[in-house]
């Protein structure tokens, strides 16, 4: 079946210094979904990217659709301690309401 | 103020017995999703509805149910058939518009006793 993969599955980084987090899907996607888990919370929706080779940009945080709509990433420059938590991307393929969660990557930043 | 609503917040069952997690939305949303979440883990699909009175198993729905009688719930029955019940159980909605992000509860947390 349709598998979403995450990596680094981990990432311990020191405050100000860059992440990116790589989400690789085994089958094309119509669209995917990115979202941030504070510990102990629930996932909160940070962005949705639909086109081929699709670029948004939230602050410092960059979010990239690849061109076979089948991989993305999500970059933050310069992080916070803000930025701690797991960070999932989901995708969604066309005809279902289906989402396939990705395996996370948790963020830890060092002050 | 719109929302999702999980309770209870923690669960404890008992060896042989069901419980019923229970998940309401007041945000007119027709599709609603039952996630299973194990420690530093992803999220898994237990089940999802399109709309009432239909649902579709996910990818890990033995030892569950679920229902959908009503558009505002979407209750998760975890049987005794589920062996390794110990999870954060989390609910979604969204609306049945193409592209539109997921609402999550608080979540559930269920340990065996």
């Amino acid at each position: 079946g349709q598998q979403v993969m995450q990596i680094p599955q981990y990432q311990h980084v020191q405050e100000g210094e860059d992440f990116t987090t790589y989400c690789n899907s085994s089958t094309t996607l119509s669209n995917i979904q990115w979202y941030k888990q504070r510990p102990g919370g629930h996932p909160v929706f940070l962005i949705q990217l639909v086109k081929s080779g699709e670029v948004k940009k939230q602050k410092r945080l960059t979010f990239q659709f690849g061109e076979a709509k089948k991989n993305s990433s999500l970059h933050i420059t310069a992080t916070q301690t803000t930025d701690v938590g797991t960070y999932f991307c989901a995708g969604h393929s066309s005809g279902t309401y289906k989402y396939i969660f990705g395996t996370g990557t948790r963020l830890k930043v060092l002050a | 103020d719109g929302g999702i609503t999980q309770s209870p917040k923690y669960l404890f069952r008992k060896e042989g017995q069901n419980v019923t997690l229970s998940c309401e939305q007041n945000l007119n949303h027709d599709a609603m999703y039952w996630y299973r979440q194990d420690p530093g883990q992803g999220l898994r699909l237990i089940y999802y509805s399109q709309i009432v009175n239909d649902f579709q198993k996910g990818d890990i729905a033995e030892g569950y149910s679920v229902s959908r009688e009503k558009k505002e719930s979407f209750p998760l029955t975890v049987t005794s058939a589920q062996k390794n019940p110990t999870a954060f159980y989390l609910c979604a909605s969204t609306n049945r518009q193409v592209n539109q992000p997921q609402h999550f509860g608080d979540g559930t947390r269920l340990s065996i006793l």
